[in-house]
């Protein structure tokens, strides 16, 4: 069974803290995603990434950057933590276009 | 860029009612087309997917989804729901490798 694996399934952190959240998958996808997910706002693209060292940014890219100097990771960073920055973030791989995303469980963030 | 709408927010139907799911997306060219789940406490997963040719697709679990290009719609459907199938749905469009997601409908079906 094909897999993406989100390294925490709950964090909390403190305001100004540095945070890594880390994702890899056994599928050898080369795209890969980062999203947070709010209520009433489905899923925000933070980054992605179709390559080993390769970012672009997504919709709402302000206060985290990314890192993939493996195919199989995929870290999303908050760079100082922020109460804005709680909710719930979503890793992603796909092998392309015309398929669906394969999503990690998910970690749970909360900023105080 | 592209957006899409899931008009309902929340759903609450009893087991056995036939269920509706209304999903519209802004893009006019091409498109791929899905329909994810997300069950209290589990990550997203694949429901169905359009890609070209019938435009009726069938999923797991007893759903399907009909793509109307005129109508810029992708409506998830189910003849009889199950209080299994609470959950929340999330519609999605890929257009030039552009995946655009709903914000979600929230599903509560009562015993």
């Amino acid at each position: 069974d094909v897999k993406v694996t989100q390294s925490s399934r709950y964090l909390v952190k403190r305001t100004g803290e540095k945070v890594f959240l880390e994702c890899v998958q056994d599928m050898d996808h080369e795209n890969m995603f980062w999203y947070r997910q709010d209520p009433g706002l489905g899923l925000r693209l933070i980054y992605f990434s179709y390559d080993v060292k390769m970012k672009e940014k997504g919709d709402i890219p302000e206060g985290y950057s990314v890192s993939r100097e493996k195919k199989e990771r995929f870290s999303l960073i908050l760079e100082s933590a922020s109460t804005n920055q709680t909710s719930m973030y979503l890793c992603a791989s796909t092998s392309g276009d015309n398929y669906g995303y394969t999503f990690g469980s998910g970690t749970r963030l909360t900023v105080v | 860029a592209q957006s899409v709408s899931q008009h309902n927010h929340h759903v609450i139907l009893s087991e056995a009612a036939s269920l509706e799911l209304g999903c519209n997306y802004s893009y006019g060219g091409t498109v791929n087309l899905f329909w994810y789940v997300q069950y209290p406490g589990q990550h997203l997963q694949l429901l169905l997917k359009y890609f070209s040719g019938d435009p009726l697709v069938k999923g797991i679990k007893g759903f399907e989804a009909e793509f109307i290009k005129s109508k810029f719609s992708f409506n998830l459907r189910k003849p009889s729901v199950q209080w299994s199938d609470t959950a929340e749905y999330f519609c999605a469009v890929n257009a030039n490798n552009d995946m655009r997601f709903g914000a979600g409908t929230r599903l509560t079906v009562k015993p």
